[in-house]
């Protein structure tokens, strides 16, 4: 079972910010979270990942609360091309990638 | 770099065929792992295989699958007599040697398997 959980599905106007918010409270100090994203049924793109601290990338935030309980992927921008399943994963060296049924993002124009 | 390859793209096989699924990991990558998504579903972690072992495959069906990920060539994902509830995509993912930190995981195009 997915150690994550997170909303079914959100809307965005595009050019606004995305906030995809994932709770996984029983994650422990060696785990890591790691969102990756399907577009359509392509194969899985990594976005991001992170232990403690916030992060950034050319793609995406990611901002993980100070007990790590919980974070929350943030796209800037949206553009249209970002509609796709996002999945918010907990995960360390070893593990298997356990994927939940994720939050479906329709950026609409 | 090439990403992780996977071919064929699509497959199609009556049932009581066999199909064989390939995966050429990224260079440099020895882990390698399949997982299998259903239509409309998730996707569900199949095995994780290093070069020549099979680390965990507690996600693979009893019986009909194998994995093999053979000292030279790509890593290879067998189901023998294929039934209809086989019909899904399944995607190969690869990982580099552990540096220090969790290594994530680089996936394939996938492979759509449908079993007539």
């Amino acid at each position: 079972d997915a150690k994550t959980t997170q909303p079914t599905s959100m809307d965005c106007a595009e050019g606004r910010a995305a906030n995809l918010p994932c709770n996984h409270s029983t994650i422990s100090g060696n785990e890591y979270v790691y969102w990756y994203r399907q577009i359509h049924s392509q194969g899985p793109q990594y976005i991001i990942h992170g232990l403690k601290n916030n992060e950034t990338n050319e793609m995406a935030s990611l901002i993980i609360t100070e007990d790590r309980k919980s974070s929350t992927l943030i796209l800037p921008h949206a553009t249209l091309r970002d509609t796709a399943v996002y999945y918010c994963i907990v995960y360390n060296y070893g593990q298997n990638f356990v994927f939940g049924p994720g939050t479906r993002l329709s950026v609409l124009p | 770099n090439a990403g992780v390859m996977q071919n064929p793209r699509h497959l199609v096989r009556r049932r009581g065929q066999e199909a064989r699924l390939r995966c050429s990991p990224m260079k440099g990558h020895s882990h390698v792992y399949w997982y299998r998504q259903l239509p409309e579903e998730g996707l569900k972690f199949m095995v994780y295989l290093q070069k020549e072992n099979i680390i965990d495959e507690s996600g693979m069906p009893k019986e009909r699958f194998s994995a093999e990920f053979p000292k030279e060539g790509p890593s290879i994902l067998r189901i023998q007599q294929v039934v209809r509830g086989d019909s899904a995509a399944y995607f190969c993912a690869s990982s580099p040697p552990w540096s220090g930190g969790p290594g994530e995981q680089f996936f394939g195009p996938g492979t759509r398997l449908t079993v007539l």
